[in-house]
């Protein structure tokens, strides 16, 4: 059972590169999400998805896409890199849990340096 | 919209020292408030968690209560050790799809 793994776990990238993030966890969870970290901002949500098919916009979504084709995957991708997506980007996923919020489980992060 | 401010860092302890971290939130409705801990080069992981008005949460040695008449949740330990030594998050969520978290408090505890 491993979890929540987050691939690759370091890029450097050129402005106006493009690249995707693949997240897979195997715990049969319905919520998946995308965060960034920041110095000093804590965790901020990109995307989400709330199940197999479906996506939607989170607190930070711009210059982001998602999908989630299978359940088990969740693809981050930046189209055209700036720096300002220099950040730790973190995976994480949840079972559904109806009327409340549960406990979200976090990959190891990918460190996304744009140059 | 709903929010957490937590003690900002970074804290510096001795070991066996006690340690209290603040943590309030604004919420416009009943929210699950959390705490995570992050060790150096990985992921977020739960220390504890309450899901409503004056519930403790418990793990490790570490509690913090559900104050909603202070909106608060600061988390305690009465004796921290090297190994606490890590960022810790406190967050809360009304439902699945909106976790805030606050911004982090980095403990270092010296031997």
């Amino acid at each position: 059972n491993a979890g929540v793994t987050q691939t690759p776990k370091f890029r450097v990238l050129k402005t106006g590169q493009s690249m995707t993030l693949l997240c897979a966890q195997d715990m049969n969870h319905e919520y998946m999400y995308w965060y960034r970290q920041d110095p000093g901002m804590g965790l901020r949500l990109i995307h989400y998805s709330v199940g197999e098919g479906t996506t939607a916009k989170g607190e930070v979504p711009d210059g982001y896409n998602v999908s989630r084709l299978k359940k088990q995957n969740f693809l981050l991708g930046l189209e055209s890199a700036a720096p300002s997506q220099t950040s730790v980007y973190f995976c994480a996923s949840s079972p559904y849990t109806s009327g409340s919020a549960d406990t979200q489980y976090f990959g190891p992060g990918t460190r996304l340096t744009v140059l | 919209g709903n929010s957490v401010t937590q003690m900002e860092g970074p804290v510096t302890l001795s070991e066996e020292a006690f340690l209290t971290i603040n943590c309030t939130y604004t919420a416009t409705g009943y929210p699950s408030l959390f705490w995570y801990v992050q060790y150096p080069g990985e992921g977020l992981q739960l220390l504890l968690k309450a899901t409503k008005a004056d519930d403790k949460g418990s793990n490790k040695g570490f509690e913090a209560t559900y104050r909603k008449e202070t909106t608060s949740f600061h988390l305690e330990k009465g004796s921290v050790q090297v190994s606490d030594s890590a960022v810790y998050f406190c967050a809360l969520s009304e439902d699945n799809n909106d976790m805030r978290f606050g911004a982090g408090t980095r403990l270092t505890v010296k031997p």
